[in-house]
């Protein structure tokens, strides 16, 4: 079975630093492109960013409000992909998705049909 | 980077149809043909039900079906059902980043 299990949220301070991960199982990580979408209380979905396959690059790209404080990274052998965020603002207060595609011309179009159920970050004083 | 406009509400009553808006510029929506519509219940994930515009994943069902004119697209449900109530998000590549409509809530009278 295909799945993604996110951890490692919390509540911080604004400022603060918080390392999210997503387990990944039954399917081959390693050639998946991996991306986060957020979603802040009573809010719409927001494209976070995505880290390709290393075979394809391994590189990230970033929405505007995050770039220069989240990194996107990922461990092949664990299968596990991470969400560094750091001076963290209140507006960064959401559910943070996982998610990947099925296919691989999924991963060209943002296409995710693979989903976490999320985690919760909450930045508050 | 700007996100995608949608209405943000949409009723309609079981049997009927209604079509959700999604407009964008000629750097997302209008520029490339790759479209995607997501579903989410409360508390849920969101669920992919149409990308490529108008391609629908395995096991959606036929009611569902998507378009592109221009700068907007369109998703349209036919044969309203109990749990297709939800908010449904576009979502359109735009090169390096994807931008998301705001949502929309659809309530099935």
């Amino acid at each position: 079975e295909v799945q993604l299990v996110e951890s490692g949220g919390g509540l911080v301070k604004p400022g603060g630093s918080l390392r999210l991960s997503c387990a990944a199982s039954g399917f081959t990580f390693n050639n998946a492109w991996m991306t986060w979408v957020r979603q802040a209380p009573g809010k719409g979905l927001e494209w976070v960013g995505r880290i390709k396959s290393k075979t394809d690059g391994g590189t990230t790209d970033y929405a505007t409000p995050v770039k220069g404080r989240f990194t996107i990274s990922r461990d092949d052998s664990k299968n596990t992909l991470y969400l560094q965020m750091n001076s963290l603002k209140t507006e960064d207060t959401a559910v943070y998705y996982c998610t990947t595609g099925s296919e691989l011309r999924f991963y060209y179009f943002y296409y995710m049909d693979v989903w976490g159920k999320g985690t919760t970050v909450t930045v508050s004083s | 980077q700007s996100a995608l406009t949608q209405p943000r509400s949409v009723s309609g009553s079981p049997g009927q149809s209604v079509t959700i808006s999604c407009t964008g510029t000629s750097s997302d929506v209008g520029g490339y043909n790759y479209v995607s519509w997501y579903q989410q219940h409360p508390g849920k994930a969101p669920k992919l039900m149409i990308y490529d515009v108008s391609k629908r994943p395995s096991g959606v069902p036929d009611r569902f079906s998507g378009s592109k004119s221009g700068n907007t697209a369109s998703l349209t449900i036919s044969g309203l059902q109990a749990e297709d109530e939800a908010d449904y998000y576009c979502c359109s590549y735009a090169g390096n980043y994807a931008p998301f409509g705001g949502g929309t809530k659809l309530t099935v009278l």
